[in-house]
C-alpha cells in the first residue's frame, strides 16, 4: 500500500512571499488532515477534511492561510503571504473514515522563511 | 483544552530497554498513540491503544495504560541504535477528529 505523498520535501521563500503544498493521501482515505511541526513541537492540526468537505478549521490563520481538497482526493495548502513564524514542517495525514482507524502521515514538507 | 505532557529526552545504552512517559488530561481520550520521528521524516505509526485496554505488545514494544492516572508508557525491549528518534505521545476521542500530540521524547542510544 502506498503511504501519504507530499510535495515538495523542502522549501525556502522570502517573507511576504506565497507558498503551496500538495498531498495525496492513502487511496481510498475519507478524511485528511494538515498539521504544523514547528521546531522543537509536536504536531498541531491547521485542518481536517472529510472527503471534499471542511470538518474542523478552527486553528487555520485565515488572513494567510487556505486549503482545498476539491475532489475529495489530493489537497493542496497555501501559505499567501508568509511571515517568519510560519517556519516549521508542514505534515500530511489520512485515515479511513472510520474513527477507531490511525492516522498515516506523510514525510513533510520542511518550510524555511528568509 | 487538552494536553499531553512527556519528558524531553532520555538515554539508554544499546541492548538495555527504554522506558518513554506520558500524562494526558483529557478524560474522554479513547484512544492513545506512539509515533517515532526520523531526523527528516514524517511520523510513523508504532503502536497504539484503546482506553479500554491496559497493556499491548507488539515484538518488542510493551504499551501500558493507567486510565486512572491518565498514564501512558512505551517500552522498547533490547533497543539498538536504529530506535533513535523522537518519539511522540498522542490521545484523540471517540469522534473523527484530530490527534493531540505531545512535544516528543527524544531517545537517545549509546553504543
Amino acid at each position: 500500500e502506498a503511504g501519504v505523498a507530499q510535495s515538495p520535501r523542502y522549501k525556502i521563500i522570502e517573507k511576504r512571499q506565497s507558498v503551496a503544498f500538495w498531498c495525496n493521501p492513502i487511496s481510498g482515505h475519507a478524511t485528511l488532515y494538515w498539521y504544523q511541526q514547528i521546531l522543537g513541537q509536536g504536531p498541531k492540526l491547521l485542518i481536517q477534511f472529510q472527503n471534499n468537505g471542511v470538518v474542523d478549521d478552527s486553528q487555520l490563520p485565515k488572513d494567510r492561510f487556505s486549503a482545498e481538497r476539491l475532489k475529495g482526493v489530493d489537497s493542496t495548502l497555501k501559505i499567501q503571504p508568509a511571515k517568519l513564524e510560519d517556519s516549521a514542517v508542514y505534515l500530511c495525514a489520512s485515515s479511513s473514515s472510520s474513527s477507531n482507524q490511525p492516522q498515516h502521515f506523510g514525510d513533510g514538507t520542511r518550510l524555511s522563511i528568509l | 483544552g487538552e494536553d499531553v505532557e512527556q519528558s524531553l529526552f532520555l538515554s539508554v545504552r544499546e541492548g538495555d530497554s527504554s522506558v518513554i512517559n506520558c500524562t494526558y488530561t483529557d478524560s474522554s481520550s479513547t484512544y492513545l498513540y506512539w509515533y517515532k520521528q526520523e531526523p527528516g521524516a514524517g511520523l510513523q505509526l508504532l503502536t497504539y491503544i484503546f482506553s479500554n485496554m491496559d497493556m499491548k505488545q507488539d515484538q518488542r514494544l510493551t504499551v501500558l495504560l493507567n486510565k486512572k492516572d491518565k498514564h501512558l508508557s512505551l517500552r522498547i525491549a533490547d533497543t539498538q541504535t536504529g530506535d533513535s528518534a523522537i518519539y511522540f505521545c498522542a490521545e484523540k476521542d471517540s469522534g473523527n477528529t484530530p490527534l493531540v500530540f505531545g512535544k516528543g521524547t527524544r531517545l537517545s542510544v549509546i553504543a
